[in-house]
């Protein structure tokens, strides 16, 4: 079974929608990230969480909003869709317990297209 | 401030042909170094990491990384390619003193086994 899973895959939807991502882990990791994709861009980290009380907005946050609502789940909302939000969106964790490095493991990610 | 570089979006090899991946990193203290892998329709799975250790890194599947601090660089290197590394590769560097959860994330290469 994935440890990290994300819901829905695919979706395609309209401008000015409101669309939610859910990410969910059995891992027992703190730590939950949301990345975007873009070709030729890499990974740009929009929001991530230290715990059910910590939010933090990253590099891109404008445009989405994010909500913990358990140690487990965490869940990416854009409230009204455009365009050019268009991509790949993935799921992290990670642990820092005692001699972590910080690895992150991703879900297989959920492809969104806004028309 | 950390950056990751790395060098062509694309590289093509034949089959049994060395691979090598070029990543060049800034960052104004000891960074961790991670390498990841992404295969179709998949999320990014960690291939090899260098966490001050040993500067000569191996990883799964045959890679294998050096860190060389005075170049600055951390590239990806496999001695004989095979159909099955056609994926896409993520250089990516985190600060250990921020408890690691900025990781900057490359552009990406992608990589293509020709038989």
């Amino acid at each position: 079974d994935a440890d990290v899973t994300q819901t829905p895959r695919n979706r395609i939807t309209k401008t000015g929608k409101r669309i939610m991502l859910e990410c969910s882990q059995t891992k027992g990791h703190d730590r939950m990230y949301w990345y975007r994709q873009d070709p030729g861009l890499g990974l740009r980290l929009i929001y991530y969480s230290f715990d059910v009380k910590d939010i933090n907005k990253g590099e891109i946050s404008d445009g989405y909003s994010v909500s913990r609502q358990a140690q487990a789940k965490f869940s990416l909302s854009l409230e009204s869709a455009i365009p050019n939000q268009t991509a790949l969106y993935f799921c992290a964790t990670s642990d820092l317990t005692s001699g972590s490095t910080d690895e992150q493991f991703f879900g297989p990610g959920t492809r969104l297209t806004v028309l | 401030a950390q950056s990751v570089t790395q060098l062509g979006s694309h590289v093509s090899v034949s089959e049994g042909a060395l691979v090598l991946l070029r990543c060049n990193y800034s960052s104004s203290v000891p960074p961790y170094l991670f390498w990841y892998v992404q295969y179709p329709n998949q999320g990014l799975q960690l291939l090899l990491k260098y966490t001050s250790a040993a500067t000569l890194v191996k990883g799964i599947n045959g890679f294998e990384a050096e860190f060389k601090k005075s170049e600055t660089s951390f590239h990806l290197t496999k001695p004989s390619a095979h159909m099955s590394d056609a994926a896409e590769y993520f250089c990516a560097v985190s600060d250990p003193n921020t408890g690691g959860f900025k990781t900057i994330f490359g552009a990406g290469t992608r990589l293509f086994v020709k038989a």
